[in-house]
C-alpha cells in the first residue's frame, strides 16, 4: 500500500512564502501530483513531477526527491485566495496507473 | 473543453435508502475514476474504469456500492443501501489515459448526506 503524510494546517501572511511538505512511502512510484482544493469545490490541478528537481510554475514551485520519498510546494507572493486545502498524489504503476491522496493540508492566509 | 459533469449536486436521504449518482467525463477521455471525501480528509479512490473495464475496485465496499461505466463514456456510482458513514461528497474525475502525466480533471461532485 502507499503512505502519504502531509501536515494538517499552516497559516501564513499575505505576500510571504510558505513551503508544504509531503512525504511518502510506496513501491512502482510513477509521479507526484500536487492539487488545491477550496472549500465546497473539487480539486484542481497545479503541479506534476517524475523526476528530481524544482518545476516552476508561475508563483507556485514543486520539488521532487525520488529516493527521499519527499515533495514540497512552495507557494510564492501569497493571496487570500491561496487559502485552500492542498492535495498531495503519488502515481503509482502495478499493471495499470493510480492515483492515491493524501489527508491534504489546509492553508490559511491571513492579512 | 466542457469539463467533468456532475449530478445531482446535493443529495439528502435516509439510511438504508438507495441512491445514484451519474458522471458524463470529459469528451475522449478513457480513464474514469470515482473518489469519496469524506469531511477534512483526502480523496479515497473507490473505483477506476479504463474503457468500460474496471482496472481497480479494491476499496469500493461492494456488499452495497456498485457502479457501471456503459460503452465507456458516462458512469453511475450506486449505494444500496446507505449507512451513516457514507456522507461524503462523491467527486468524478477523468484523465486523457490512466498513465504518466496524464492529470486527473475533478467535477464539482455530489455531497451526501445521509441521516
Amino acid at each position: 500500500g502507499q503512505n502519504i503524510d502531509q501536515p494538517t494546517e499552516m497559516t501564513a501572511t499575505e505576500g510571504a512564502i510558505v513551503q508544504i511538505n509531503c512525504t511518502y512511502q510506496t513501491s512502482g512510484f510513477n509521479g507526484l501530483f500536487w492539487y488545491q482544493q477550496h472549500a465546497g469545490e473539487a480539486p484542481t490541478f497545479l503541479s506534476y513531477n517524475v523526476l528530481d528537481g524544482l518545476e516552476e510554475k508561475g508563483r507556485f514551485s514543486s520539488f521532487l526527491s525520488r529516493s527521499k520519498g519527499y515533495s514540497y510546494l512552495l507557494l510564492k507572493e501569497l493571496q487570500m485566495k491561496d487559502s485552500a486545502s492542498y492535495l498531495c498524489a503519488v502515481r503509482v504503476r502495478s499493471g495499470y496507473s493510480t492515483l492515491t491522496f493524501g489527508k491534504g493540508t489546509m492553508l490559511l492566509v491571513s492579512p | 473543453e466542457a469539463g467533468v459533469a456532475q449530478s445531482p449536486r446535493y443529495k439528502i436521504i435516509e439510511k438504508r435508502q438507495s441512491v445514484a449518482f451519474w458522471c458524463n467525463p470529459i469528451s475522449g477521455h478513457a480513464t474514469l475514476y470515482w473518489y469519496q471525501q469524506i469531511l477534512g480528509q483526502g480523496p479515497k479512490l473507490l473505483i477506476q474504469f479504463q474503457n468500460n473495464g474496471v482496472v481497480d475496485d479494491s476499496q469500493l465496499p461492494k456488499d452495497r456500492f456498485s457502479a457501471e461505466r456503459l460503452k465507456g463514456v458516462d458512469s453511475t456510482l450506486k449505494i444500496q443501501p446507505a449507512k451513516l458513514e457514507d456522507s461524503a461528497v462523491y467527486l468524478c474525475a477523468s484523465s486523457r489515459n490512466g498513465e504518466l502525466n496524464s492529470p486527473l480533471h475533478f467535477g464539482n461532485g455530489t455531497r451526501l448526506t445521509v441521516t
